[in-house]
């Protein structure tokens, strides 16, 4: 079935450091892409999307392009801050029975 | 502004006690789903709903039961069967354009302790 690999958590790093975290999937198709957030005690967001191959999807300074190549869709920023400490959901592409199957996470925190 | 809203926040139960979390959505989606979210541990899926009337168990829905009365409206009961209920609880949906493509809309989530 489809599914996703993401980089273990935690991630560290300084402010203005760059940032990236890899993920892979296997799917069959051409999925749409997604990366979600989840800052402390809240719910998932959206934190981007990728719907076709090469496609590149960016929201508040985040980027991830989607590579048909290496079935990849890491998420990269040029300079994290204190806020963006969350955790970082690569969500797996939808399986034949409109599900997903996600993955634990990555961890990130920011030091200022 | 369309969102989905879950009640209550916090909830603390007592051992034996069912509990009902609320979910509720002014998106107009057909689909809504149930997670749990364990420390560390990435999102399974309890229950999943594709129409009103109509539901479907996940991966984990043993301990746990839902209705789809209304469009609106997806209730989750924790029963007293469900052996460790201590969970982070999200509700999401998916709509008519988003729901073939997987992108989820979530509510910020309810925190049930039991004492």
């Amino acid at each position: 079935g489809n599914s996703v690999t993401q980089m273990e958590g935690p991630v560290t790093l300084s402010e203005e450091a760059f940032l990236t975290i890899n993920c892979t999937y296997t799917a069959t198709g051409y999925p749409s892409l997604f990366w979600y957030v989840q800052y402390p005690g809240e719910g998932l967001q959206l934190l981007l999307k990728a719907t076709k191959a090469d496609d590149k999807g960016s929201n508040k300074g985040f980027e991830a392009t989607y590579r048909k190549e290496t079935t990849s869709f890491h998420l990269e920023k040029g300079s994290v801050q204190v806020s963006d400490s969350a955790v970082y959901f690569c969500a797996p592409p939808m399986d034949s029975n409109y599900q997903l199957i996600w993955g634990a996470g990555t961890k990130l925190i920011i030091k200022p | 502004d369309g969102g989905i809203t879950q009640s209550p926040k916090y909830l603390f139960r007592k051992e034996g006690q069912n509990v009902t979390l609320s979910c509720e959505q002014n998106l107009n989606h057909d689909a809504m789903y149930w997670y749990r979210q364990d420390p560390g541990q990435g999102l399974r899926l309890i229950y999943y709903s594709q129409i009103v009337n109509d539901f479907q168990k996940g991966d984990i829905a043993e301990g746990y039961s839902v209705s789809r009365e209304k469009k609106e409206s997806f209730p989750l009961t924790v029963t007293s069967a469900q052996k460790n209920p201590t969970a982070f609880y999200l509700c999401a949906s998916s709509g008519p354009t988003s729901y073939y493509t997987g992108e989820l809309f979530f509510g910020e989530g309810s925190r049930l302790t039991v004492l």
